[in-house]
């Protein structure tokens, strides 16, 4: 088991452009979490998956950024013409929602800085 | 009014000294579980040690441990022994409701111990 892996690492973009990360989740996880972090600042919620459903979105998802899961594995985040305040580490989480304690395992994020 | 508030946003401890960092939270549901994650400068988020909202004793786990005082609605994380590799930032996260809830982070506590 490799943990959860998210690609890029790093992304840098100029100002109006998209960027499109990934998350591959641990693989017999079916929730998928994205998170978004600001420095200085806790993880905020984006949005979840169970399997392919997307069951909840947060208000800071406008609608310049979409997620999806198609086959209820892998995950992508895209954001559409980007604007400096999207500079943050995007992370994503997997859990399987068993277990006593439904912890949330993160991978090591991606950080965007848009110029 | 936040959900979860650490008030302090640095601590230097000395190594081998023990050290309680702050936690407070914000409920009306009376099934929640509050979380303690540790992120290192690499920036992955590590689950450290749980606490379910029913549960009777405090939670531990090696050198960690939870002081949960329900009526208080406070959720110290307190580490013993600290090491070198304990500096990092902490956080406390809270999930209402069931087990695949998403978790709402605090602000963090940078901890650095000095050698």
């Amino acid at each position: 088991d490799t943990g959860v892996s998210q690609n890029p690492r790093h992304k840098i973009t100029k100002r109006g452009q998209n960027v499109t990360f990934r998350c591959d989740p641990i693989s017999e996880h079916n929730r998928l979490y994205w998170y978004r972090q600001t420095l200085g600042q806790g993880p905020e919620f984006l949005t979840y998956f169970q399997n392919e459903a997307q069951l909840e979105k947060s208000r800071l998802l406008s609608d310049r950024f979409s997620a999806e899961r198609p086959k209820g594995s892998f995950s992508t985040l895209e954001i559409q013409r980007t604007e400096q305040g999207d500079s943050a580490m995007y992370l994503c989480a997997s859990s399987s929602g068993q277990g006593s304690t439904g912890e949330l395992f993160f991978g090591e994020g991606s950080r965007l800085t848009v110029l | 009014a936040q959900k979860i508030t650490q008030t302090q946003p640095g601590m230097f401890v000395q190594e081998k000294e023990a050290v309680t960092l702050d936690c407070t939270y914000d409920t009306s549901d009376p099934s929640y579980g509050l979380f303690w994650y540790k992120q290192p400068s690499s920036g992955e988020m590590i689950f450290l040690i749980y606490q379910g909202s029913y549960d009777q004793q405090n939670a531990t786990e090696g050198r960690y441990s939870l002081n949960f005082q329900k009526a208080r609605k406070s959720a110290n994380l307190v580490i013993s022994a600290s090491q070198l590799g304990d500096s990092a930032m902490y956080f406390c996260a809270m999930r209402e409701g069931g087990r695949n809830e998403k978790l709402t982070f605090g602000t963090g506590t940078r901890l650095t111990i000095i050698p």
